[in-house]
């Protein structure tokens, strides 16, 4: 089955620096990846998310870069700010069919954002 | 968008008790997932619900511990049974409503076993 791995598990910025995280999948056949933030007490909240189709994806001050080839996937965050500390996922989903194949995680980054 | 009210949103069980997570999607979906998430740790699937037949458990997840159901197309229960302090967690419920897009989550069981 699919793996992702996340990479690093802590970060630490200075505000208005720019953070990346990365991510790699062993399955070749995913091909969705999407990322979430989640915030002390709070569910999973989708950011940004990736086909397989894109190489790159921008909103405001967050992309995300995919590389098939090589299987991996990063989250670049621009001019950070306090409110962009929490805690950050990425994920991998299989192509099996609509609705019927479920997120496999990486295991999260804790960003903090330094005033 | 789906919209998945989950409940309860807490609870502080006794050790060997059980406990029901609802969880309830406002269209029909094919499937729901439940994860669990451990303290400061990532999202695990603990199985896949199917409306019509039986749920389909991850590695390290068994049905006497996790009995899901899923009477129809909007509607699952998991019940952790038999809690120990381990099982304290977030419990969440998933739905991937549309065709390769995003997944939305219920707000999450925050449960503490004492």
């Amino acid at each position: 089955g699919e793996n992702v791995e996340q990479h690093p598990s802590t970060l630490s910025v200075q505000e208005g620096d720019s953070a990346v995280i990365k991510c790699t999948y062993s399955d070749s056949a995913s091909n969705y990846f999407p990322w979430y933030k989640q915030e002390l007490g709070k569910r999973p909240q989708l950011i940004i998310d990736i086909r397989s189709n894109v190489g790159e994806k921008k909103d405001q001050r967050i992309a995300v870069t995919l590389n098939k080839t090589a299987k991996h996937f990063s989250l670049h965050i621009t001019e950070t700010q306090p409110e962009d500390s929490a805690v950050y996922f990425c994920a991998a989903m299989g192509p099996y069919g609509a609705g019927n194949t479920p997120l496999v995680f990486g295991k999260g980054t804790r960003l903090s954002v330094i005033a | 968008s789906a919209v998945i009210s989950q409940k309860p949103s807490r609870d502080i069980c006794q050790r060997g008790t059980s406990l029901t997570i609802q969880c309830q999607v406002d269209s029909q979906v094919t499937m729901m997932f439940w994860y669990r998430q451990q303290p400061g740790q990532s999202l695990t699937l603990i199985a896949t619900a199917n409306q019509g037949s039986e749920a389909t458990y991850e590695s390290g997840f068994v049905i006497d511990k996790f009995p899901i159901s899923r009477p129809n197309l909007t509607f699952s229960t998991l019940t952790v049974s038999n809690m120990s302090p381990e099982d304290s967690s977030i419990y969440l419920c998933s739905v991937e409503p549309f065709l390769n897009t995003e997944a939305f989550f219920g707000q999450g069981t925050r449960l503490t076993v004492v």
